[in-house]
């Protein structure tokens, strides 16, 4: 079925270092994907998204290229800062319903 | 600005009593969710609406129950047959064509007491 596996948490890194969270999901159609981020004790935002395959998405300095030959969606940032710190979900769209299925999350923690 | 409002963002149920979570979006958006998150765990879908005066189970959907009267609400109610209600609970809505992702709510934590 749909599924999307993520990189298991958590990540601790060093402010100014670079991220890669990885995200693959099952190939099933030609899904829209998504990266959302939340924040302690908040709902999610999305962060980026890419509709079709070679799309890159990017937003606050975070990037993820659709990578359809590697059914992948992989969250890169070049500098990370301690605001960055926060749960990361990757996610899929379903072909022919209007809904989504979520990585299990991955918490990103950055230290100074 | 447009957007997705939960309420209350804090709740706490007596064991054996029924409460509603409110979920309301100015969004336009025809399809509304209702997941459940756990404390280091990913989101469960409970329930989900496509179009107003129908909706569909999720993957937890023993022990609540919602409504779509309007298009604007999309009301959770969780019922004293769910045994292990304390965990928080996140409203999304998504336009028809389902190209641009969830909006989400901010949450609501319901705490059993």
């Amino acid at each position: 079925g749909d599924s999307v596996t993520q990189m298991e948490g958590p990540v601790t890194l060093s402010e100014e270092a670079f991220l890669t969270i990885n995200c693959t999901y099952t190939a099933t159609g030609y899904p829209s994907l998504f990266w959302y981020v939340q924040y302690p004790g908040e709902g999610l935002q999305l962060l980026l998204k890419a509709t079709k395959a070679d799309d890159k998405g990017s937003n606050k300095g975070f990037e993820a290229t659709y990578r359809k030959e590697t059914t992948s969606f992989h969250l890169e940032k070049g500098s990370v800062q301690v605001s960055d710190s926060a749960v990361y979900f990757c996610a899929r769209g379903i072909q022919g319903a209007q809904k989504l299925v979520f990585g299990q999350g991955t918490r990103l923690t950055i230290n100074p | 600005d447009g957007g997705i409002t939960q309420s209350p963002k804090y709740l706490f149920r007596k064991e054996g009593q029924n409460v509603t979570l409110s979920c309301e979006q100015n969004l336009n958006h025809d399809a509304m969710y209702w997941y459940r998150q756990d404390p280091g765990q990913g989101l469960r879908l409970i329930y989900y609406s496509q179009i107003v005066n129908d909706f569909q189970k999720g993957d937890i959907a023993e022990g609540y129950s919602v409504s779509r009267e309007k298009k604007e609400s999309f009301p959770l109610t969780v019922t004293s047959a769910q045994k292990n209600p304390t965990a928080f609970y996140l409203c999304a809505s998504q336009d028809s064509r389902g190209l641009y992702g969830y909006t989400f709510g901010s949450g609501t934590r319901l705490t059993v007491v």
